[in-house]
């Protein structure tokens, strides 16, 4: 599986936007790029995926960069929430993959009120 | 509609025992993973089930192994329990299809401490 590279941690206030980088700079063609989080005492939780393209989504945003080789998530306005450790994972189409999800570390976000 | 569950949600055992867990996959889904989180770490994938057969293996020993049943539920058994099997157990479910749909739903785990 291609790696990712993401801080092990950012802090936020409440209500501002919070961009949490992710580089992967070996994604092949057929990488997807899924972002998971998981919050204190949960198992992780679906936030978003993308190929090439930015999507959106209720939860959030994911801009991709033109070369792949860098993606960002957005969290429009951070709210206490959202406090949790945030995992980008490439995920590749076909294969024997099969849904497989190799976790990084992952980022803790800190919000504060 | 009721997601992931998983059972039980805390267990603890002594060196050498076996245990099983239990997980029910999201209606709907075919497709049941197993991960171990140990403290402090992100999951690490363990085995996956689909159509009651295990599709994919992490590197993970013998000791683990699981089955599926005709509704797509699913069982984690760890035999010869170690001190270092000590950890978060995740149940993963979703439809096995095109990627571009690919969603992993997680349980809330059982937190397995072997003493």
């Amino acid at each position: 599986d291609a790696k990712t590279t993401q801080p092990n941690s950012m802090e936020s206030n409440e209500e501002e936007p919070v961009h949490l980088p992710c580089n992967h700079s070996t994604i092949s063609g057929t990488d997807y790029i899924h972002w998971y989080r998981q919050l204190p005492s949960q198992g992780p939780e679906y936030v978003i995926h993308g190929l090439t393209s930015n999507v959106n989504n209720r939860m959030a945003s994911l801009a991709i960069a033109e070369d792949r080789k860098s993606s960002t998530l957005i969290l429009h306005r951070a709210t206490l929430r959202d406090a949790a450790v945030y995992y980008c994972i490439l995920r590749r189409a076909g294969g024997t993959s099969y849904g497989k999800l190799t976790f990084g570390q992952g980022t803790i976000l800190t919000v504060h009120p | 509609d009721a997601g992931v569950t998983q059972s039980p949600t805390h267990l603890i055992k002594t060196r050498g025992q076996q245990v099983t867990l239990r997980c029910s996959p999201k209606s709907g889904h075919d497709t049941v993973s197993w991960y171990q989180q140990a403290l402090g770490q992100g999951p690490q994938f363990i085995f996956q089930y689909y159509e009651e057969e295990e599709r994919q293996r992490g590197n993970f020993p013998d000791r683990f192994s699981g089955h599926q049943f005709p509704n797509y539920s699913s069982e984690l058994n760890v035999n010869a329990l170690l001190l270092g099997d000590s950890a978060l157990y995740l149940c993963a479910s979703s439809l096995t299809g095109s990627p571009a749909l690919d969603e992993q739903y997680f349980g809330p785990g059982t937190r397995l401490t072997v003493t």
